[in-house]
């Protein structure tokens, strides 16, 4: 079964940092991207980053751009998110998502992590 | 800032037909790029339900279908279910961005 776990999210205070984790099993981690994509409660769906399959690249929403950090270890088929100078509008369920092979769509997703920046 | 936008609800009767539009650009849609949707029930997770503008995956009843023209994509639900109660979202690419982007969502109830 394709499964995707993410953990790593808790409270932090304005400026803080914090470091996401996915761990992905059930299919073949390198041959795909993947993504970060955050839900404010009770709001809509944001896409904050994505790294393709060796993490030679990567992508970032301008709301996250050089405070967010993505990285992904295949060894450990494990994909990452370092938070840095977080700001109370960065409070969210953080899910991680896998990017299909041929398209630009997000199947599976986890089952998400809270991070919530509060003083 | 979702730059895709969608109705904030819509509502039928068990057994109705109803569908949701997702409107974009000259950069996302309108732009070639395939739109995409998701479902997501109270307190779970997104759930792919139409890929590629308009393909199901395995397990995703017939009674959902998707469409897309010019800068616009449709989802249609027929046969309304008690338990398609949810939020809908699209999804495409934007090529000004660089990135994906998502629809604002729709909430589906069913009377």
């Amino acid at each position: 079964e394709v499964q995707l776990v993410e953990s790593g999210g808790g409270v932090v205070r304005p400026g803080g940092s914090l470091r996401l984790s996915c761990a992905a099993s059930g299919f073949t981690f390198v041959d795909y991207g993947m993504s970060w994509v955050r839900q404010v409660p009770g709001k809509g769906l944001e896409w904050v980053s994505g790294i393709n399959w060796n993490g030679g690249s990567t992508f970032y929403a301008d709301s996250v751009k050089g405070r967010f950090t993505i990285s992904r270890d295949n060894a450990k088929n494990s994909l990452y998110l370092q938070m840095n100078s977080l700001r109370a509008e960065d409070t969210a369920f953080y899910y991680c998502a896998r990017v299909a092979m041929i398209g630009n769509w997000f199947d599976p997703w986890g089952q998400g992590t809270l991070v919530t920046v509060s003083s | 800032q979702s730059v895709l936008t969608q109705p904030p609800s819509v509502s039928g009767a068990p057994g109705q037909r109803v569908t949701i539009s997702c409107t974009g650009s000259s950069s996302n849609i309108g732009a070639g790029h395939d739109v995409h949707w998701y479902q997501q029930l109270p307190g779970t997770a997104p759930k792919l339900l139409i890929y590629g503008n308009k393909y199901r995956p395995s397990g995703v009843p017939d009674r959902f279908s998707g469409s897309k023209s010019a800068t616009s994509a449709s989802l249609a639900i027929t046969g309304l279910q008690a338990d398609d109660e949810a939020e809908y979202y699209c999804q495409s690419y934007d090529s000004s961005l660089s990135g994906y982007v998502f629809g604002t969502g729709t909430k589906v109830t069913v009377l």
